[in-house]
């Protein structure tokens, strides 16, 4: 119950197009779901985050979409560039401790 | 805002030896602090989670007397890794959280362990 389920493994966009990494979870106490960007030998950096009172948030080419009956959600990138090429992961966390439960993260390419 | 600063990045030494990892908030103060495992093209593993002056809650499978960790400021995290074997190689992150509850967890840009 713990799991957050995310797909596709790999992405190839091309430049300018729209890259769509889904998630799934099933527990619902998780309150709070953030996705990570994260480039080879670096640590995972806060792209953007939702939490279940509203059903999408954007910042910038950057989208979250929330379905709360579904337990799904979803991140947008749109204009997609060859600098967005890196690994993404969803999370999740809410219930006791708070802590984060990361999606198995989905490779995206970018290219030219 | 939020830069958490982890310390060496890079290590290499032989098997047998013990290895200290340094996590610090900059820029913030933070209660709890976390510490992840993260193998080649995976995903991160929840190791322990670390909270200022008390000791550290471990994840199921983690052996708290070979991943020691300790907590002794608001800004600062320890992991060390007794003596080590190659299989304890691997990509080592913590991060930081502001304030309690559920809020954001900032990350470090890890340390990679190598042990021969």
């Amino acid at each position: 119950q713990q799991q957050v389920k995310q797909s596709p493994q790999s992405l190839i966009v091309q430049k300018g197009g729209i890259s769509i990494i889904n998630c799934a979870y099933e527990n619902t106490a998780f309150d709070y779901f953030p996705w990570y960007q994260q480039f080879p030998g670096k640590g995972p950096a806060l792209l953007i985050a939702i939490r279940p009172d509203v059903s999408e948030k954007k910042e910038g080419r950057f989208t979250i979409s929330f379905n709360k009956s579904a337990k799904q959600f979803s991140l947008h990138i749109m204009d997609s560039q060859p600098g967005d090429s890196a690994t993404y992961f969803c999370a999740a966390s809410g219930g006791g401790g708070n802590k984060l439960t990361f999606g198995t993260g989905t490779q995206l390419k970018v290219e030219l | 805002g939020a830069v958490v600063s982890q310390h060496p990045s890079w290590v290499i030494c032989k098997s047998g030896t013990s290895v200290k990892i340094e996590c610090r908030s900059l820029d913030f103060q933070a209660t709890t602090m976390f510490w992840y495992r993260q193998f080649p093209k995976q995903s991160l593993m929840l190791m322990a989670t670390s909270n200022e002056g008390s000791k550290a809650t471990y994840e199921q499978g983690v052996e708290k007397d070979k991943f020691l960790i300790n907590h002794a400021s608001l800004t600062l995290s320890t992991l060390t890794v007794t003596s080590a074997h190659p299989e304890d190689s691997s990509f080592y992150i913590c991060s930081a959280r502001i304030g309690t509850g559920n809020q954001p967890q900032h990350f470090g840009d890890g340390t990679r362990l190598s042990i021969l």
